[in-house]
């Protein structure tokens, strides 16, 4: 079965320093996002990634995120100076269309030291 | 925007018993609500979901009803199981998936 795969599974990083989180969508899947989850919280919405641009973003996507889809098959989120508080598991998800179930990846816990 | 709420925060029932689990949204807009099971250190998984043209939809032991009016939704689990223990979310969609913050239901012996 398909599944959206990311990478790495866990990254620990200097306060600071710039992160990039991998994620390989489904293939046939057109829409794209990021989520994060603080640890024993709820799942947050960051952004949504469409015909290669952002659709739509949360107040937590500031400045210091930013998204890309360099080729066919990757989708990547940059965190430009990571903070103590970025510190979460970031899940990547994509769904075939709107409002169709949103498959996630296996997330890539990040611990901002 | 959208801004789901979800209660309780936990529950506890006997196995056997049955769970029931509310949510409420802001957005009259969102149109597809789908319950995601999430067990512990692992990825949220799509259990049920339920578009606003319908009312009710059932699969197995569990069920999920739609008050649009209300704009309450909920979940319901029969007959629940050890292996229902988890963290639980309902959502609401427009244009993007906002995520309730969770019941942890666990399943007595």
């Amino acid at each position: 079965e398909p599944e959206v795969t990311q990478t790495p599974s866990h990254q620990v990083t200097q306060m600071g320093q710039e992160v990039i989180l991998r994620c390989v969508p489904i293939s046939n899947h057109l829409y794209f996002y990021w989520y994060r989850q603080i640890l024993g919280q709820k799942v947050e919405f960051l952004v949504s990634f469409y015909n290669n641009e952002i659709s739509e973003k949360s107040e937590i996507f500031d400045d210091q995120f930013s998204v890309e889809r360099p080729d066919g098959s990757n989708f990547t989120l940059k965190i430009r100076s990571t903070k103590l508080e970025d510190s979460a598991m970031y899940f990547c998800a994509s769904s075939q269309s709107l409002n169709t179930e949103a498959f996630f990846g296996q997330g890539t816990r990040l611990t901002v030291v | 925007g959208e801004n789901v709420e979800q209660h309780p925060s936990t529950l506890s029932v006997q196995e056997g018993d049955s769970a029931v689990i509310k949510c409420t949204y802001s957005d009259s807009a969102s149109n597809y609500f789908p319950w995601y099971k999430q067990e512990l250190g692992k990825r949220p998984q799509l259990i049920i979901d339920i578009r606003s043209n319908v009312g009710e939809k059932k699969d197995q032991r569990i069920a999920v009803t739609l008050n649009k009016t209300a704009k309450h939704f909920s979940l319901h689990i029969t007959e629940t199981q050890p292996e229902d223990s988890a963290v639980y979310f309902c959502a609401a969609s427009t244009d993007k998936i906002i995520f309730g913050k969770g019941t942890r239901l666990h399943i007595l012996p």
